[in-house]
């Protein structure tokens, strides 16, 4: 059975850093495109970054370039997301999710809170 | 990037309704589009992909057609299971983008 868990949410200041990790199991991580995704309060659903199988080329939205980074370990079978410089509209549920195109297995989601 | 627009943002309906939803992207899309139902507190769920293939799973109630710009979303008979968002989301190009998403709540 797939299964993705992400961990690392937390309140923090504006301006601030957080890293955001998902452990994947039930599959072969390393043969898999990975990607994250958020949730603003009330809101709709936003693609944030995605990362290929080996690492050599990630994704990003325009307003999380140059401050947010996607990396992997497949040797962990887990997927981060630094998140630096964090600002207030950066308040959401991340949810880590398998696949660049269809994504069909996603986690229970991690919320990310953003306040001074 | 392209944009994704959907209608209605929202809906009321009955059991056994068909309900029908449309998205349009900003430029050509192929059929390059998903479409995600998303019930409250939880992750959504892929129900159809490359515009009109049903998810392994997914009931046959649910379907999707279109290609190029316009894309519809159909439940031929509403059920209480239903009753979420749907959202619309392209993958042609990066950045992946999503419709605003519409309601479908009881009448």
């Amino acid at each position: 059975e797939v299964q993705l868990v992400e961990s690392g949410g937390d309140l923090v200041q504006p301006g601030g850093s957080l890293r955001l990790s998902c452990t994947a199991s039930g599959f072969t991580f390393s043969n898999y495109w990975m990607s994250w995704f958020r949730q603003a309060p009330g809101k709709g659903l936003e693609w944030v970054a995605n990362i290929k199988p080996d690492g050599s080329e990630q994704h990003y939205v325009d307003s999380v370039k140059g401050r947010f980074t996607i990396s992997r370990d497949n040797a962990k079978n887990s997927l981060h997301l630094q998140l630096n410089s964090l600002r207030v509209e950066d308040t959401a549920i991340y949810y880590c999710a398998r696949g660049v195109n269809h994504n069909r297995y996603w986690g229970q989601g991690i919320l990310v809170i953003v306040s001074s | 990037d392209i944009q994704m627009t959907q209608s209605p943002s929202s809906l009321s309906a009955s059991v056994g309704d068909r309900v029908t939803i449309t998205c349009q992207a900003s430029q050509d899309i192929r059929n390059h589009l998903n479409w995600y139902q998303q019930k409250p507190g939880k992750a959504p769920k892929l129900l159809i992909h490359d515009a009109s293939n049903l998810e392994t799973g997914v009931p046959s109630r649910f379907s999707g057609s279109g290609s190029g710009t316009d894309f519809t979303f159909t439940i031929s008979s509403l059920q209480s299971d239903d009753f979420a968002t749907y959202y619309c989301q392209q993958f042609d190009n990066f950045p992946r983008t999503f419709g605003p998403g519409t309601k479908v709540d009881i009448k």
